[in-house]
């Protein structure tokens, strides 16, 4: 079974500064997508940013980023210039083709970025 | 403007009552999911639908059932038999045609009190 690994419950960062969370996923599959998700306070998941497996260079959305490094299955996200507004429970995700049919997203138990003014 | 609806945003029952959580989608996406969501565990899928009248189980489908009559939504109806009901719920829906399929938009979430 494909599995999503966040090894950090917590991070904390002080405004401006920068901060990477980690995520390791385990997939069998040669086609696969990985995701990044905030939920603030609001609880309203967003997504963050995205990357393509098949793609060798890292994707970018502004001030988030992230370290793809497929042979290590190891995506981390890195927020540049942390913000206030950036606190919030981030998740990482694999998309799980579940044989075949499926576009099903496993999660990580999540990382809880607390920003410090 | 385009989302998802969940309604409400907190829903208080007793113990032994089935309930029923509304999910409405107009992205016009054909694949919707629900998810539910506990301290510590992340997000696990509970039931997902690809297309009009069919569904499948997720990772955590005892105690729950859904239905799919039309394309915009989703009901999830929590049953007597779910042992630890009290949780947040979120709804998701994702496009099979055009776009991102592999991208999942979500709805504000209900947050279910079974006392």
């Amino acid at each position: 079974a494909q599995t999503v690994t966040q090894s950090q419950p917590e991070m904390s960062v002080q405004e401006a500064e920068t901060v990477t969370l980690s995520c390791t996923y385990d997939t069998s599959e040669s086609d696969y997508y990985l995701f990044w998700y905030k939920q603030p306070p609001s609880r309203q998941m967003i997504l963050v940013i995205r990357q393509e497996a098949y793609k060798q260079q890292n994707a970018t959305e502004n001030r988030f980023s992230v370290n793809f490094q497929k042979a290590a299955k190891s995506f981390s996200l890195k927020i540049s210039d942390s913000q206030l507004g950036d606190a919030a429970m981030y998740f990482c995700a694999d998309r799980s083709r579940d044989g075949g049919a499926t576009n099903k997203l496993i999660f990580g138990t999540g990382t809880l970025l607390a920003v410090q003014p | 403007d385009g989302g998802i609806t969940q309604s409400p945003k907190y829903l208080f029952r007793k113990e032994g009552q089935n309930v029923t959580l509304s999910c409405e989608q107009n992205l016009n996406h054909d694949a919707m999911y629900w998810y539910r969501q506990d301290p510590g565990q992340g997000l696990r899928l509970i039931y997902y639908s690809q297309i009009v009248n069919d569904f499948q189980k997720g990772d955590i489908a005892e105690g729950y059932s859904v239905s799919r009559e039309k394309k915009e939504s989703f009901p999830l109806t929590v049953t007597s038999a779910q042992k630890n009901p009290t949780a947040f719920y979120l709804c998701a829906s994702s496009t099979r045609q055009g776009g991102n399929p592999y991208e999942q938009y979500f709805g504000p979430g209900t947050r279910l009190t079974v006392t």
